[in-house]
């Protein structure tokens, strides 16, 4: 399995319900972000969590990071249909202390939020 | 401040002809990374490079592929001799630095290779 994996693979919520993605790693990392990409269109950077971090939030983003079990989670408050989207995972890992911004992707999850 | 831009946004090709994609970089960035994208997969890094470097192509295949990033000028990601399998989405991003900083991704060029 790769670096980087989320769970579900999708996700089908109604408005104003919450939703937990989670990711899976299994390298040592200098940092793990989130993304969001719309259909057929471009990343949009979520949010960074470095490695000596537990919790960041911004606005309706609560995401969590546990370095010894290797995952994080990203939590939605809130929902909007507006946030259906794929939600990806990405590690910047630290192989050997080099890291070069070399982004790992999960698979992603597919959020569908029904109005 | 422009983001990340590529061109085109599509790209269609037969096979065995060339592709050529498009990146410039957001204003203050010297470093680019390209991506591809598979459908229905997450993104799997191509090559890093800095101003007429290249420092890491270990996602690149080893024929037909080549990147560069000029003095002046875009970033480019080059396909020789398209075949179907190379039909994707490329995404470029940008940092300021590399290592811990954010990545900024454009739109994407969607190749298709008739």
């Amino acid at each position: 399995s790769q670096q980087g994996e989320e769970d579900p693979q999708a996700l089908s919520i109604q408005e104003g319900e919450n939703a937990t993605m989670n990711c899976s790693y299994k390298t040592s990392i200098n940092n793990l972000q989130w993304y969001r990409q719309n259909s057929g269109r471009g990343l949009v950077h979520l949010i960074l969590i470095r490695s000596n971090e537990r919790e960041k939030h911004s606005g309706r983003l609560r995401v969590t990071l546990d370095t010894s079990k290797k995952s994080s989670s990203l939590l939605i408050t809130a929902s909007r249909a507006a946030d259906t989207a794929s939600y990806f995972c990405a590690t910047d890992g630290n192989a050997g202390g080099t890291s070069y911004g070399k982004l790992t992707f999960g698979q992603g999850t597919i959020l569908t939020v029904h109005p | 401040n422009a983001g990340v831009m590529q061109n085109p946004r599509h790209l269609v090709r037969r096979r065995g002809q060339e592709a050529r994609l498009r990146c410039s970089p957001m204003k203050g960035h010297s470093h680019v990374y390209w991506y591809r994208q598979l459908p229905e997969e997450g993104l799997k890094f191509m090559v890093y490079l800095q101003k007429e470097n290249i420092i890491d192509e270990s996602g690149m295949p080893k024929e037909r592929f080549s990147a560069e990033f000029p003095k002046e000028g875009p970033s480019i990601l080059r396909i020789q001799q398209v075949v179907r399998g190379d039909s994707a989405a490329y995404f470029c991003a940008s940092s300021q630095t590399s290592g811990k900083n954010i990545q900024y991704f454009g739109a994407g060029t969607r190749l298709s290779v008739l």
